[in-house]
């Protein structure tokens, strides 16, 4: 059963600074889901990562995946207020199957 | 594309009483759906996994005479919480898979759930 964790679960950061969020995943996974969820609503589709050395770029993230060590991470360059939110992972372990979620990281972006 | 439209958006309901969430995929035809539940502050649990035509596959721990889920047709999967507690209280989620080119998965827009 593939099992996904996420670390930090809480991170508070200063404008302008760097940080990475981990997840590792327990099996093989066949793709890795990010995704970012703002208070009281849904998830939002970040980037979908297909094969090992994936990496995504979309304004101040990027995604990678490892599958050899079946690691993904998220990585926010400079970061800023409106990137406060709670950040998933989320592995499957075949095509179309079931999401397993990570716990979720909450980000905190401070001026 | 790939939009599925949940709703109700909010909901109050009295204990006991049953509340219907409706999960409709708009452009695409959904043979599978995922609902899930989500705690305060916590991740996104499975419950349960419908597909069109047949039984719905719950995940160990959930009531399956509680949690109805039926899939009638391509386009809409619904659940109905049945007797529902102040402990039902929750966001629900669903979720259809889409091709990779539109994300792999598209989401509702979740249902908040109060119970009183």
């Amino acid at each position: 059963e593939l099992k996904v964790e996420q670390n930090p679960l809480f991170l508070s950061m200063q404008e302008g600074k760097n940080y990475t969020i981990y997840c590792n995943y327990s099996t093989t996974s066949d793709r890795l889901y990010w995704y970012r969820q703002d208070p009281g609503k849904s998830l939002e589709s970040l980037f979908v990562l297909l094969s090992n050395g994936a990496v995504k770029q979309e304004g101040r993230l990027m995604a990678s995946l490892d599958t050899k060590a079946r690691l993904s991470t998220l990585h926010i360059t400079a970061a800023v207020h409106d990137l406060s939110a709670t950040y998933f992972c989320a592995g499957q372990e075949t095509s179309g199957s079931r999401l397993t979620f990570g716990e979720g990281t909450q980000l905190t972006v401070n001026p | 594309g790939a939009v599925v439209s949940q709703h109700p958006s909010r909901v109050i309901c009295k204990s006991g009483t049953s509340v219907k969430i409706e999960c409709r995929s708009l452009d695409f035809q959904a043979t599978t759906m995922f609902w899930y539940r989500q705690f305060p502050k916590q991740s996104l649990m499975l419950m349960a996994t419908s597909n069109e035509g047949s039984k719905a596959t719950y995940e160990q721990g959930v009531e399956k005479d509680k949690f109805l889920i039926n899939h009638a047709s391509l386009t809409l999967s619904t659940l109905t919480v049945t007797s529902a507690h102040p402990e039902d209280s929750s966001f629900y989620i669903c979720s259809a898979p889409t091709g990779l080119e539109r994300g792999g998965y598209t989401f509702g827009s979740g249902t908040r759930l109060t119970v009183v």
